[in-house]
């Protein structure tokens, strides 16, 4: 089945230090989302990416969609700690909504 | 608050026990996926349906089951539970036709420990 990939499992920063997340999958993807669940909570969706080479920002968070649409990043500027919870990529396979392994960032003051 | 509920929070049960879990979508919206997610395993979708028909399925057992009534709300059934069956259950619904890659809004989530 569908398998996405996200590296690394796990980073900590201090405050004011980028971060970044990739995901990558063997297959092409349609498109990609990534969504971020806070400790103790729950996936909360962050965007979608349809377009190849497709770059989306929000605020300090910087989305990209390779070209050839086979993998995608997150990028933090400057974190906060705010920021930390885990990010995951999600792409949609045999009509259903496959979860990478996920990124768990912890930002510390 | 993502508007989805889902009850009961937390669940204690022993092996072999069987339970229902509950979810209540966003009002209007017509698609519930149910999730599960453990340590080992990750996010893993288990079935999704819209608009009371089951619409997709995932890693879900031959143990579990689950419906959605003509109110919208779902309900998970899981039966001859196992320890490894202990994971947060999330719902999650989505406003549109029913496409896995409509934007969802996942429900609090039901924490399932098996003794």
């Amino acid at each position: 089945g569908q398998q996405v990939m996200q590296i690394p499992q796990y980073q900590h920063v201090q405050e004011g230090e980028d971060f970044t997340t990739y995901c990558n999958s063997s297959t092409t993807l349609s498109n990609i989302q990534w969504y971020k669940q806070r400790p103790g909570g729950h996936p909360v969706f962050l965007i979608q990416l349809v377009k190849s080479g497709e770059v989306k920002k929000q605020k300090r968070l910087t989305f990209q969609f390779g070209e050839a649409k086979k993998n995608s990043s997150l990028h933090i500027t400057a974190t906060q700690t705010t920021d930390v919870g885990t990010y995951f990529c999600a792409v949609t396979g045999f009509q259903k909504l496959v979860f990478g392994t996920g990124t768990r960032l912890l930002v510390s003051p | 608050d993502s508007g989805v509920t889902q009850t009961p929070k937390h669940l204690i049960t022993a092996t072999g026990q069987r339970v229902t879990l509950r979810c209540s979508p966003r009002s209007g919206d017509l698609s519930v996926y149910w999730y599960q997610q453990s340590l080992d395993q990750g996010l893993q979708f288990l079935i999704q349906y819209y608009n009371g028909e089951e619409r997709a399925k995932g890693n879900i057992l031959e143990r579990f089951s689950a419906q959605q009534f003509p109110d919208l709300h779902s309900e998970l059934n899981l039966s001859s539970l196992e320890l490894g069956d202990s994971a947060l259950y999330f719902c999650a619904s989505s406003p549109r036709g029913g496409d896995p890659s409509d934007e969802q809004f996942f429900g609090p989530g039901t924490r399932l420990t098996v003794l």
